[in-house]
């Protein structure tokens, strides 16, 4: 069964310093990754994907995702954090792509804490 | 281009009354679904619907249904609610498919007496 880890439940790190958010993940055949980004009281917003292709994948707010198939991991990283960032960012997987049904399985969140 | 909609923010019940919370999309999507966040419990998939005339259970269905009305409308039935019912509760929509991501509601914050 596909599935996602996140190991860490929160992340602290200074205004300025590089940021990463971890994920591994688990699935049979090829990986399909995302990652969310969830504001306080708001829904969760699209970051970036990794379909194929580039190992380094860019995406919204200036963030990225380094996906290691050998680690089976798909860190996301932000060179410089800024306060704005301080949010819950989840990993998601897709569901056993062979249905074709558009299905995620989400990890259960890491909480980013930026401080100034 | 209003994304995904959800009606309503905010509901209080009592344990076995019911309620629908509505979703709807402008985009065009085929595929919707339905989620519950609880703390320390990450997002988990009610019900969806690959595509419209189709629904589906997800990984915990049970005290729910769904009805996809049309293209657009994606409802979510809580039959006789119970205070483990408590949670947040998202609507989301794809193009479908493998490669192309979810978009999500504001979320319904369901409070179960």
């Amino acid at each position: 069964a596909q599935s996602v880890a996140q190991p860490e439940d929160q992340v602290n790190v200074a205004e300025g310093n590089p940021l990463t958010v971890k994920c591994t993940y688990s699935v049979s055949g090829n990986p399909y990754l995302f990652w969310y980004v969830q504001y306080p009281n708001r829904g969760l917003q699209f970051l970036l994907k990794y379909i194929t292709g580039d190992n380094l994948v860019k995406g919204s707010y200036g963030f990225e995702a380094e996906f290691n198939k050998s680690q089976t991991s798909f860190h996301l990283k932000k060179p410089s954090a800024l306060v704005s960032d301080s949010a819950l960012y989840f990993c998601a997987v897709r569901d056993k792509p062979s249905s074709n049904t558009g299905k995620l399985i989400f990890g259960q969140g890491t909480t980013l804490q930026v401080k100034p | 281009n209003a994304g995904v909609t959800q009606t309503p923010k905010f509901q209080v019940l009592k344990t076995g009354q019911s309620m629908t919370l509505q979703c709807a999309q402008d985009m065009n999507h085929n595929s919707m679904y339905w989620y519950r966040q609880d703390p320390g419990m990450g997002l988990r998939l009610i019900y969806y619907s690959a595509s419209e005339g189709t629904t589906d259970k997800g990984e915990v269905p049970n005290g729910y249904n769904v009805s996809r009305l049309n293209k657009r409308e994606f409802s979510l039935r809580l039959e006789s609610a119970a205070p483990s019912q408590t949670s947040v509760y998202f609507c989301a929509s794809s193009a479908g498919g493998n490669y192309n991501e979810q978009f999500f509601g504001p979320g319904t914050r369901l409070t179960v007496l």
